[in-house]
This record gives C-alpha cells, structure tokens and sequence, in this order.
C-alpha cells in the first residue's frame, strides 16, 4: 500500500513550457485535491474531484487543468508556465464520506521551478 | 468565506518544554478542524481532528487541541517537547462547498526545539 505517490519529485520549466504532473493513489478514495504551497500562505486548493469524470475549481485555478478518467490517478496541468506558477505542489486523497472525506492523505509534494 | 489565522510564524522552544501554537479561524457554522504536521521535505501528515463533541481532542505524537468557541480558536498543545517535533504545523478548517468538502489552511508555524 504505497498511499499517494506524485511524481516528478521536482521539475524544471521555462516560461511557456506545459507540463503534468502526476498523481496516484491506491487506497481507492473518492476525493482528491490538488493544492499549491507558497511561503507563509499555507496551502491553496487548485482543483479537486468528488469521484472519476467529476472534477471543480478550488482556489486558485487558473493556469492549470485536471482531469480523472479513473478513481486511482488525478493529473493536474500546466498548460503555459508561469514564474508566479513555482512552488511545492501537492496531491491528496480522502475516503470520500461526508466526514472522513475531511482527513486528507497528502504525497510527497513535487517542487517545480519556473524560469 | 472561512479563513485560518496561525498568528505565529516561528516558534523556538527549548526540547523538554512545553508548547502551545495558536490557531484561529473564522466560520459561520460549526467547524470541522484539523491540524496537519509537515517535516522537512515531506508531505502533511494529520496531527488530530475535531468534529463535536468533547472540546478537548487527542491526536498523535502526544499532542491535543482544545477548540473553544467563544474565542474561535483551536490551539495546539503538548506538555514536553522532544527534538523531533521540529517541523511546521498547520491549522485548517474543513467546509462543505456545492460539490465537496475543502480544507482551508492557515499560513503555518515553523517549530524549532534547542537541545
């Protein structure tokens, strides 16, 4: 049971490159987020999924994209990127019931660095 | 909309001492509350949660909360602090929004312990 698992764990771009970033879990929960962390501003909500082909806005959505065409994986895109886009990325998953779906199992994080 | 206060960037607290990191939010129901523990590199790891009930929750790693209402708080404590509770600590607050549940984070507080 590896939980959730992201990859890369860090990254690279240029401004203008796109990119995906994976996410996968083997627990199989309904929810999963992604979320970005930036110095003294916590974490953000950028996009999450309620279950596969169900995915919503949080936050801070603009400049990325998500799909879920399965329970397991949840990637989150960068379609151009931006230096305002460098920071620590993190994917999580949650059970999906109304309370427990609260108790969220975070990866590893994946660092990415726009130049 | 809800939001997190951790007013309390960094906290250097001697191994052995006893700790309190303070958290408080603003919701206009019953909140659902967290706080996660983040070491150095890794992902975010929940410490406790409080949904009702007792007002006094125990967590992990000898750590408890008490969320008091009157003052829209929910501060962490622990009664020695041991070396390897050096990390950053995060309190969030949990909301149902149209779709789902979102957690909402305050901006962390990194802890230090002298040896």
């Amino acid at each position: 049971n590896a939980g959730v698992t992201q990859t890369p764990k860090f990254q690279v771009l240029k401004t203008g490159q796109s990119m995906t970033l994976q996410c996968a879990q083997d627990m199989n929960h309904e929810y999963m987020s992604w979320y970005r962390q930036d110095p003294g501003m916590g974490l953000r909500l950028i996009h999450y999924s309620v279950g596969a082909g169900i995915t919503d806005q949080g936050e801070v959505p603009n400049g990325y994209n998500v799909s879920r065409s399965t329970t397991e994986d949840f990637p989150l895109r960068l379609l151009s990127a931006a230096p305002s886009q460098t920071s620590v990325y993190f994917c999580a998953s949650s059970p999906g019931l109304p309370r427990s779906s609260y108790e969220q199992y975070f990866g590893p994080g994946t660092r990415l660095t726009v130049t | 909309a809800q939001s997190v206060t951790q007013p309390d960037i960094h906290i250097t607290v001697s191994e052995g001492a006893s700790l309190e990191l303070r958290c408080n939010y603003s919701y206009g129901a019953t909140p659902y509350l967290f706080w996660y523990v983040q070491s150095p590199g890794q992902g975010l790891q929940l410490l406790l949660k409080y949904f009702s009930g007792d007002t006094l929750v125990q967590g992990i790693k000898g750590f408890e909360a008490e969320f008091k209402r009157s003052q829209s708080s929910f501060n962490l404590r622990k009664p020695s602090v041991h070396w390897s509770d050096a990390a950053e600590y995060f309190c969030a607050v949990g909301s149902v929004n149209n779709a789902g549940n979102m957690l909402t984070f305050g901006g962390g507080t990194r802890l230090m312990v002298k040896p």
